[in-house]
């Protein structure tokens, strides 16, 4: 089943902070992290695994709640280059094979 | 290193032609996946191999098939285009957790 993202789209003034949330209704293995820009393929940003870890990834970091079956991901004094699509990946198990929430648009102006 | 790469960048069918999309990644990763992006949608698994000689379904594969004779080469063939897949085609390889994306095949059935 595809997790949920909220909000579906943000905007926000260079500089400010954003916060995209990603949940499931099923137990999560791993949650992975893309950014799209507008016609171009996905962008990897980070990987997190069961167990609660926090990742970072320049200005951009994320947390995985193992008992809520959500993750957040944090961007902080957002530039300009932050604006895009951000789509959750969820993994059930060990293996590969994700899937994708529906994406947060995020713009960023000066 | 071009990574993976897709052609042809962009398509029109007419409704009961079929066609396929090329992909070939030289990065030797066993993991090779198709999404469709509908627009302002997420990614959509539509069939993916863990290894060569080896593939299943994802979560849409009616309409497609797939082949994967070689590590490096996984076309997605569409029998019979209808309206429906009308959609951009993503290719993406992985090898651990980060996935890499081809540019995408824009294709258009009318």
């Amino acid at each position: 089943q595809q997790p949920v993202q909220s909000p579906q789209a943000v905007i926000l003034r260079e500089g400010e902070d954003a916060v995209i949330n990603c949940s499931s209704s099923k137990a999560l293995y791993s949650v992975h992290w893309y950014r799209q820009k507008h016609g171009e393929a996905p962008v990897f940003l980070m990987i997190l695994l069961k167990g609660g870890e926090q990742k970072g990834h320049e200005k951009i970091s994320a947390s995985f709640n193992e008992k809520k079956q959500q993750s957040s991901l944090y961007l902080t004094a957002s530039q300009l280059s932050y604006s895009g699509t951000y789509f959750c990946g969820t993994g059930y198990n060990a293996g590969n094979m994700l899937t994708f929430g529906g994406g947060t648009r995020l713009m960023v102006k000066p | 290193n071009a990574g993976v790469t897709q052609t042809p960048k962009f398509r029109i069918l007419k409704i009961g032609q079929s066609m396929t999309l090329q992909c070939t990644q030289d990065m030797n990763h066993n993991y090779m996946y198709w999404y469709r992006q509908d627009p302002g949608m997420g990614l959509k698994l539509i069939y993916y191999s863990v290894g060569a000689g080896i593939t299943d379904k994802g979560e849409v594969p009616n309409g497609y098939n797939v082949s994967r004779s070689t590590t490096e080469d996984f076309p997605l063939r569409l029998e019979l285009a209808a309206p429906s897949q009308t959609s951009v085609y993503f290719c993406a390889s992985s090898y651990g957790a980060e996935a890499f994306f081809g540019q995408g095949t824009r294709l258009t059935v009318v």
